[in-house]
């Protein structure tokens, strides 16, 4: 069974950088792509972008030029680094794995990440 | 960007009532869609890939149609546990995009 379990901070300083990392367990990394997806309150579902395990990257244009993804094979993790946050990145953030179809068919719980002073 | 306009925004309805979602892409996407189901509180649920093709483990009572623009999520029986969230999802067309969502609701 595959599961994934998002971590990092919940609250963010505007201007700092948000970082979350996504655990990844019943799979091998190398079976898949590794989205990044988040739902600001009250808006619409937002595909961050995904990595692969040999860690060539897409992103979402609107967000590439403050956005950052690694993936550490050996503990079976990939991460997210979004640099000068607003309050506009306040969102749910989940991770996904990425199928063929790019359909994200497992999905972590999601984690709720505050831009605020 | 693709985007990707469903309605309604939310319904209501009861256990055993035949649900249609609907999806409207702002150009065409052949048959690239998935669909999911989202709950508070829970990880989302992948139901629909490729406009048609039933996720593994998922209910038959879920159903998706549809090619070019128009795309369609169909339950044909409303049961308890499918209150919730459903949005739909193009790949035909980086970046990837997601619709508004249906919210659908117990009459």
């Amino acid at each position: 069974q595959v599961q994934l379990q998002e971590s990092g901070p919940g609250l963010v300083k505007p201007s700092e950088t948000l970082s979350l990392t996504c655990t990844v367990s019943g799979v091998s990394l190398s079976r898949y792509h590794w989205s990044w997806i988040r739902r600001p309150p009250g808006k619409e579902l937002e595909w961050i972008g995904y990595i692969f395990y040999s860690g060539s990257t897409t992103y979402n244009p609107s967000l590439k030029s403050r956005l950052s993804m690694s993936v550490d094979t050996s503990r079976s993790q990939f991460s997210l680094n979004l640099s000068s946050v607003t309050a506009a990145d306040t969102a749910v953030y989940y991770c996904a794995s990425t199928g063929s179809n790019y359909e994200f068919d497992n999905w972590g719980q999601g984690t709720l990440v505050a831009v605020s002073s | 960007d693709v985007q990707m306009t469903q309605s309604p925004s939310s319904l209501s309805a009861s256990v055993g009532d035949r649900v249609t979602i609907t999806c409207q892409a702002s150009r065409d996407i052949s048959y690239y869609v998935n669909w999911y189901h989202m709950k508070p509180g829970t990880a989302p649920r992948l139901l629909i890939y490729s406009g048609s093709n039933l996720e593994t483990g998922v209910p038959s009572r879920f159903s998706g149609s549809g090619s070019g623009t128009d795309f369609i999520l169909t339950i044909s029986s409303l049961q308890p546990e499918d209150f919730g969230t459903f949005y739909c999802q193009q790949f035909d067309h980086l970046p990837l995009t997601f619709g508004g969502g249906t919210k659908v609701e117990m009459k």
